[in-house]
C-alpha cells in the first residue's frame, strides 16, 4: 500500500533559518510526489511536484524539494525562513491511475 | 477569476440533521473530489468523481452522500449516520483524474460542527 510520511507534526524555526521538512513515501511503483501548503482556514495551495522530469525541484516562494529514490524520500527545504511561510504543510503521493495519498502534514512557526 | 467555491465557510449541525455542503468550480474540471482534513490525520478521500453522473466512495465515504449532476456542482451531504461530522471539509479538482501528475486545486473549506 502507498502510504507517506511526514517526520515532526510541529517544526520551529527562527527567521533567517534554514527549513527542512521531511517526507518519505512507501510506494511499489515511482509515484509523483507533491508538497502542498495550508495558510489558516484555507484550502491547500500547489508548492512544488515532482514528476521525474529532475530530481531536484523548484517551487514557488523560494521552496525546493529533493526526490531522493534510494531514501525514498522528498524532503522540501527553504534557505532562509519569512515570518509569512508559517503554515501547514503536506507532502502527497499519486501512485499511476491511483488517488493522492496524503501525509499527516507538519506546522511551522516561524519565530521573530 | 477561476476557481472553487465552497460554502458556507461556517455550518452547524443538530442532532440527526442532515446538512448538506456546498461545491462550485468554474475551471471547466472533469474531476472533483471531497477530502475531510482533521488534525493531525492529513486529508482523507470521502468521495470522488470522474465525470457528469458518475461518482465513487473514497476511504471514509460511510455517512456521506454526493451528487454530480452538472460539471460545475459536486454538493456532499453529511448525514445523521455520521456520527462524528465534526471536521474540516475540502472540495477540489482537476482537469481529469486520468493525469496523474495533473495538481488539485482546492476550495477555502468548510468547518462543521455539531452543536
Amino acid at each position: 500500500a502507498q502510504s507517506v510520511t511526514q517526520l515532526g507534526s510541529h517544526v520551529s524555526v527562527s527567521e533567517g533559518a534554514l527549513v527542512l521538512l521531511r517526507c518519505n513515501y512507501s510506494s511499489s511503483v515511482p509515484p509523483y510526489l507533491f508538497w502542498y501548503v495550508q495558510y489558516p482556514n484555507q484550502g491547500l495551495q500547489l508548492l512544488l511536484k515532482y514528476t521525474s522530469a529532475a530530481t531536484l525541484v523548484k517551487g514557488i516562494n523560494g521552496f525546493e524539494a529533493e526526490f531522493k529514490k534510494s531514501e525514498t524520500s522528498f524532503h522540501l527545504t527553504k534557505p532562509s525562513a519569512h515570518m509569512s511561510d508559517a503554515a501547514e504543510y503536506f507532502c502527497a503521493l499519486r501512485p499511476y491511475g491511483q488517488n493522492f495519498v496524503f501525509g499527516p502534514g507538519t506546522r511551522l512557526s516561524v519565530l521573530p | 477569476d477561476g476557481g472553487i467555491t465552497q460554502s458556507p465557510k461556517y455550518l452547524f449541525r443538530k442532532e440527526g440533521q442532515n446538512v448538506t455542503l456546498s461545491c462550485e468550480q468554474n475551471l471547466n474540471h472533469d474531476a472533483m473530489y471531497w477530502y475531510r482534513q482533521d488534525p493531525g490525520q492529513g486529508l482523507r478521500l470521502i468521495y470522488y468523481s470522474q465525470i457528469v453522473n458518475d461518482f465513487q466512495k473514497g476511504d471514509i465515504a460511510e455517512g456521506y452522500s454526493v451528487s454530480r449532476e452538472k460539471k460545475e456542482s459536486f454538493p456532499l451531504t453529511v448525514t445523521s449516520a455520521q456520527k462524528n461530522p465534526t471536521a474540516f471539509y475540502l472540495c477540489a479538482s482537476s482537469i481529469s483524474s486520468w493525469s496523474t501528475n495533473e495538481k488539485l486545486f482546492f476550495g477555502s473549506g468548510t468547518q462543521l460542527s455539531v452543536l
